[in-house]
């Protein structure tokens, strides 16, 4: 399978902890970039990549969130001291610069904060 | 406020007949526009796309129409199967002739259901 892959595919974590998603993108692949949806609501951006370097990021990102795709492949996303409000699906997505901008994406990682 | 409107939370056709999801836009600095399909505990599919130089877009049952004047978008499918059923959003991206490069805006959805 070639596709964006996410993991872990479901996380439950207790208010307070801290928790990482790790995307795989698709391997040729330049662009990476992660959304956030929830309920009845479309996919709001956080932040992209291109290559390692991270390029924009959303007001939505606050200082709590952390991004990194160290070597320009697989990225992680960290949330530290999560809230409830954090309770949301983490998608990630991939493009390559110069064909369109069509993004790929993963089957999203569902974060349920209790 | 939203840049990207679908105004139907939800639409219901018979099979076979036509599909059409309606999409309003307010920056007038999109220039790319893109359709995508999603299910239920999966991430959105990429359907279609139309890039703001083009009105129309078709892709077997799928075509997007793009009204620039009237910043609206449509995607029609034809025919309808059951296999449609589906949230579909609408997303808009400033980023193919210049602006931000990096994200799209996505629409709240409509939720397709195509009876048998």
């Amino acid at each position: 399978d070639t596709g964006v892959s996410q993991d872990p595919r479901h996380k439950i974590t207790k208010r307070g902890q801290n928790v990482t998603f790790r995307c795989d993108p698709i391997s040729e692949h330049n662009r990476l970039y992660w959304y956030r949806q929830t309920l009845g609501q479309g996919p709001e951006f956080l932040t992209y990549f291109q290559n390692e370097a991270q390029l924009e990021k959303s007001r939505l990102l606050s200082d709590r969130f952390s991004a990194e795709r160290p070597k320009g492949s697989f990225s992680t996303l960290e949330i530290q001291r999560t809230e409830q409000g954090d309770s949301a699906m983490y998608l990630c997505a991939s493009s390559f610069q110069g064909e369109g901008v069509e993004a790929f994406f993963g089957q999203g990682t569902r974060l349920t904060v209790v | 406020d939203q840049q990207v409107k679908q105004n139907s939370p939800s639409l219901s056709v018979q099979e076979g007949r036509i599909s059409i999801l309606n999409c309003d836009y307010t920056n007038s600095m999109f220039d790319y526009f893109l359709w995508y399909k999603k299910y239920p505990a999966e991430g959105p599919t990429f359907l279609i796309s139309i890039s703001s130089i083009k009105d129309k877009n078709e892709d077997g049952r799928f075509t997007v129409f793009l009204n620039k004047s009237a910043k609206h978008l449509s995607l029609h499918i034809v025919p309808s199967q059951p296999g449609d059923s589906a949230v579909y959003f609408c997303a808009a991206s400033g980023g193919l002739y210049g602006g931000s490069q990096g994200n799209l805006i996505f629409g709240k959805g409509t939720k397709l259901s195509v009876k048998p």
